[in-house]
């Protein structure tokens, strides 16, 4: 089976502290995303990277980075944490199929983080 | 962006009662796929279509997807606690780029015994 862990399930941090979420696969996928979920406004996507050290912005990047320095591991940085970032953060990695074109995204349990 | 609509937004029914969440969008799909959520935890794959008018059965839920590829539906026969959850539908679209899942804002389903 698939797997998706993150490094916390629960963070309570302090505006302007500088946060890291870490999220591992064990599948070897190459492609791997965090979005962030929140009530009313459903999945949203932060960043994407399709190979070790490749990146793409989602839809919500302002105030995020990331970083994939090894195949298995993609990182979410808040730089400076501001109360609006207090939100579920979830990662997935994914695997697609030929034709006709299909994808499955496998995430991991979440990190509910609340900035104070 | 695309768009995906569901409905309804939340839905709370008696063990044993039947329910039909749908998802649309304006634009026509490539393939669609239905997530469940439990609390606390992230969304875990129930099915993917491709083909219009398809149909899907897994145990007491039957997944269709529309003829045109523009909707889908997700039916729960007696309907049980234990699928209590939200329900994400999310699609990719045809010409779109293929990095990006779209994500309805999802169903959230209670169940009461």
């Amino acid at each position: 089976d698939v797997k998706v862990t993150q490094s916390s399930r629960y963070l309570v941090k302090r505006t302007g502290e500088k946060v890291f979420l870490e999220c591992v696969q064990d599948m070897d996928h190459e492609n791997m995303f965090w979005y962030r979920q929140d009530p009313g406004l459903g999945l949203r996507l932060i960043y994407f990277s399709y190979d070790v050290k490749m990146k793409e912005k989602g839809d919500i990047p302002e105030g995020y980075s990331v970083s994939r320095e090894k195949k298995e591991r993609f990182s979410l940085i808040l730089e400076s944490a501001s109360t609006n970032q207090t939100s579920m953060y979830l990662c997935a990695s994914r695997t697609i199929m030929g034709q006709p074109y299909q994808e499955t995204q496998y995430f991991g349990p979440g990190t509910r983080l609340l900035v104070l | 962006t695309q768009l995906l609509e569901q409905s309804p937004q939340f839905l709370s029914i008696q063990e044993g009662e039947n329910l039909t969440v749908y998802c649309n969008s304006s634009s026509v799909f490539s393939s669609l796929q239905w997530y469940r959520q439990e609390p606390g935890e992230g969304p875990v794959l129930l099915v993917t279509v491709v083909t219009g008018g398809e149909v899907k059965k897994l145990k007491r839920l039957t997944f269709q997807f529309g003829d045109a590829r523009k909707d889908s539906s997700l039916h729960i026969t007696a309907a049980q606690p234990g699928d209590t959850g939200l329900y994400l539908c999310a699609g990719t679209f045809s010409g779109a780029g293929s990095y990006q899942l779209t994500f309805g804002k999802g169903t959230k389903l209670s169940v009461i015994p």
